[in-house]
C-alpha cells in the first residue's frame, strides 16, 4: 500500500491477556519505529528496527513488551499480561533510513485494557 | 536527556487570526526539529522541518525558524482557516544515527468561523 498500515485499529482486552499489534511499513522502508501515545500526550519512543535488527529498545517500559521484525518488513509489537496502564494508542512509523528523512506514521492501534 | 516543551492548549482562534504555538527544546548536539499535525480521525503527518540553526521550514502557510540561541522552534501562520483545526506536535530528532523522535505534549487548535 501507499502508506504505513496498522492493524487492528482498535483492540479491547481484559487485564492479563496478551495482545499483538501489527505494522505493515511502506514498501522499501528499512527503518521502523514504535511509539506509545497516552491520552492527551505526545508519542513516546518504544523501539527501533533497521531492517530485521532491533537496534534500540530503550523505550520499552517493561519486559512484558516485545517487538519483532523477522524478515525486515512487517513488525509486531506484543504485550504480555496486559495492565490498565498499557491503554494507549500505539503508533508505527517508517522511513527510508537516510538521515533527516521524515517519518511516515500509521493511523495507530488504540488499545483499551479493561 | 532531550526534551520538548510546547505551549499548553487548547487554543481557540477566529478564522483569519494570527497563530503562534510556542515550542522550546533541550538537546545535546544539533538536533533536527519538526512540526507534526494530527487532523481529527487521522494519523500524524509531517507539517514542516528544519535541520540546522537559522533554517526556516514552511508548508501550507505555516512557518517555523530553528533558533539555536533561544532553543526554540515556534510555529506561526498569518491567517488561520477552519481546516487548520487539529493537534500540533513539536518534535526533535537526533542529528546523527537513527532519528527516534522526542515529542512535545501537543497543542489542540480550534478555529471558529
Amino acid at each position: 500500500g501507499a502508506g504505513v498500515s496498522q492493524s487492528p485499529r482498535y483492540k479491547v482486552a481484559k487485564r492479563g491477556q496478551d495482545v499483538a499489534l501489527r505494522c505493515d511499513p511502506i514498501s522499501g522502508h528499512v527503518s521502523l519505529f514504535w511509539y506509545q501515545q497516552a491520552l492527551g500526550q505526545g508519542p513516546e519512543f518504544l523501539t527501533y528496527f533497521q531492517n530485521e535488527a532491533q537496534l534500540d529498545k530503550s523505550g520499552l517500559p517493561s519486559d512484558r513488551f516485545f517487538a519483532e521484525r523477522p524478515e525486515g518488513s512487517v513488525s509486531t509489537l506484543k504485550i504480555q499480561r496486559t495492565q490498565q496502564e498499557d491503554s494507549a494508542v500505539y503508533l508505527c512509523a517508517t522511513t527510508g533510513g537516510f538521515l533527516n528523512q521524515p517519518q511516515h506514521f500509521g493511523d495507530g492501534t488504540r488499545l483499551s485494557i479493561l | 536527556g532531550n526534551s520538548v516543551t510546547q505551549m499548553e492548549g487548547p487554543v481557540t482562534l477566529s478564522e483569519e487570526a494570527f497563530l503562534t504555538i510556542n515550542c522550546t527544546y533541550t538537546a545535546t548536539g544539533y538536533p533536527s526539529l519538526f512540526w507534526y499535525v494530527q487532523y481529527p480521525g487521522e494519523g500524524l503527518q509531517l507539517l514542516l522541518k528544519a535541520t540546522k540553526a537559522d533554517d526556516k521550514g514552511s508548508n501550507k502557510g505555516f512557518e517555523a525558524t530553528y533558533r539555536k540561541e533561544t532553543t526554540s522552534f515556534h510555529l506561526e501562520k498569518g491567517s488561520v482557516q477552519v481546516s487548520d483545526s487539529a493537534v500540533y506536535f513539536c518534535a526533535l530528532g537526533r542529528s546523527q544515527g537513527a532519528q527516534k523522535l522526542v515529542f512535545g505534549q501537543g497543542t489542540r487548535l480550534t478555529i471558529n468561523p
